[in-house]
């Protein structure tokens, strides 16, 4: 069973527009999330992470918005660049639980056309 | 600061040889953690170590699987007699306790079963 989910495997966007990823979970217990960026042949590149007790993250032109309620998370890439083109991954992790143990999603991939 | 660095970057080797990989964290990092990543999956926990103890391993880590963190250091990752199905990257991250938002990769070894 999979408790991260990110429904879209790919997501196609203008240069200078907003991107939107999305990313679901199952497990209440999750109480904190973080976005990672992987290009090929690398690691995943730390972008952006949130806690349940807050509802939106910002750093420069990533913000991240969680609805609780919904078990729904989301990054906004505002504006959208090129280099931004890469495989994005939701994680989550049990963290108040004494996991910091990741879960991921199966990515989302991103490109962004000039 | 140069990140955290896995050795080698790739392995090709034959169905039943053993193979090792290395991990060295950030420095100042206490936890280690192991990952494997298949082609279209996210990340997969296997274990991690907060310095020398190894706290928990997941189901996927069978008894042909075996991590140490002798000196609370390096890593390294051993399997024995290797199976097609273990080819995956193997990524290895490091955080500081009670930062989940730390938690950074290192580039990954491919390892290739024949």
């Amino acid at each position: 069973d999979q408790q991260v989910k990110q429904n879209s495997p790919s997501l196609s966007v203008q240069e200078g527009r907003i991107s939107i990823l999305n990313c679901d979970y199952t497990n209440s217990m999750f109480d904190y999330f973080l976005w990672y960026k992987k290009y090929p042949a690398e690691g995943p590149t730390f972008l952006i992470s949130i806690s349940s007790i807050k509802d939106k993250n910002e750093d420069g032109r990533f913000t991240v918005f969680l609805n609780k309620s919904a078990k729904h998370l989301s990054l906004h890439i505002v504006p959208s660049q090129p280099g931004d083109s890469a495989v994005y991954f939701c994680a989550a992790s049990a963290y108040q639980g004494g996991s910091e143990k990741l879960v991921f999603g199966k990515g989302t991939k991103l490109t962004v056309n000039p | 600061d140069t990140g955290v660095s896995q050795n080698p970057r790739h392995k090709i080797t034959k169905r039943g040889q053993n193979v090792t990989f290395r991990c060295d964290p950030i420095s100042e990092h206490n936890r280690l953690y192991w990952y494997r990543q298949t082609l279209g999956q996210g990340p997969e926990f296997l274990t991690y170590f907060q310095n020398e103890a190894q706290l928990e391993k997941s189901r996927l880590l069978s008894d042909r699987f075996s991590a140490e963190r002798p000196k609370g250091s390096f890593s390294t990752l051993e399997i024995q007699r290797t199976e097609q199905g273990d080819s995956a990257m193997y990524l290895c991250a490091s955080s500081l306790e009670g930062r989940p938002d730390t938690q950074y990769f290192g580039p990954g070894t491919r390892l290739t079963v024949l």
